[in-house]
């Protein structure tokens, strides 16, 4: 079985600072990773995902994360946020053999403080 | 192309009633997964369905089922409603492989 961990439950930045959301995974097999947001009353939006080739991967928004095998980790990064960017943020896992399921972390509330 | 849509939006039941919960994908898209979330246990995995049979389940009881139908609309029906079903639940997308799924706004639903 897969597992997810995000280490910070809550993540208080002022704009235009930088910010890293941590996320480390447990799987005893090769995974697929992925970045959600959640704005209030919404569904998930997915921000960005990781399949194969390049561990950096980028979403249209400035937000990046970069697959570490070794250290079984897919932090999200960015390097400037906005207010527009507090929300919760979710990352996921899912693997060949269990289709469409996404095993997801526990959410880290980003707030951006102006 | 339209996203998923999910209904009703909110929904207000008393406890020991059922309900059913509606999901139209992505036109084109096969699978249909949910999810319930809630405060206290987050985002957990409740079912899958592929061409119209179910793929794959999450640990939940008997009480919550779904089905889904040719046009690959899903529903997902909850039975004897307990005070702790009262989630947002989520409907998702896909082609059917693990690659990513679209989700939908979702439905409230509040027991009392």
């Amino acid at each position: 079985a897969q597992s997810v961990t995000q280490l910070d439950s809550q993540v208080p930045v002022f704009e235009e600072a930088p910010v890293e959301l941590r996320c480390n995974y447990s799987s005893s097999v090769s995974v697929y990773l992925f970045w959600y947001v959640q704005y209030p009353n919404q569904g998930l939006q997915l921000l960005l995902k990781y399949l194969s080739g390049s561990t950096l991967v980028e979403s249209i928004n400035g937000f990046e994360a970069e697959f570490n095998k070794s250290q079984t980790s897919f932090h999200l990064r960015k390097p400037s946020v906005h207010i527009s960017d507090t929300a919760e943020y979710f990352c996921a896992v899912s693997v060949e053999t269990s289709g469409s399921r996404l095993t997801f972390g526990e959410g880290t509330q980003l707030t951006v403080n102006p | 192309k339209a996203g998923v849509t999910q209904t009703p939006r909110y929904l207000i039941k008393t406890r020991g009633q059922q309900v059913t919960l509606s999901c139209s994908p992505i036109s084109g898209h096969r699978s249909v997964s949910w999810y319930q979330q809630t405060p206290g246990q987050g985002l957990q995995f409740l079912f899958e369905y592929f061409s119209e049979t179910q793929r794959n389940k999450g640990n939940f009881p008997g009480r919550f089922s779904g089905r889904q139908f040719s046009n690959s609309r899903s529903e997902m029906n909850v039975s004897t409603l307990e005070l702790g079903d009262s989630a947002l639940y989520l409907c998702a997308s896909g082609t059917g492989g693990p690659y990513g799924y679209t989700f939908g706004s979702g439905t409230r639903l509040t027991v009392v």
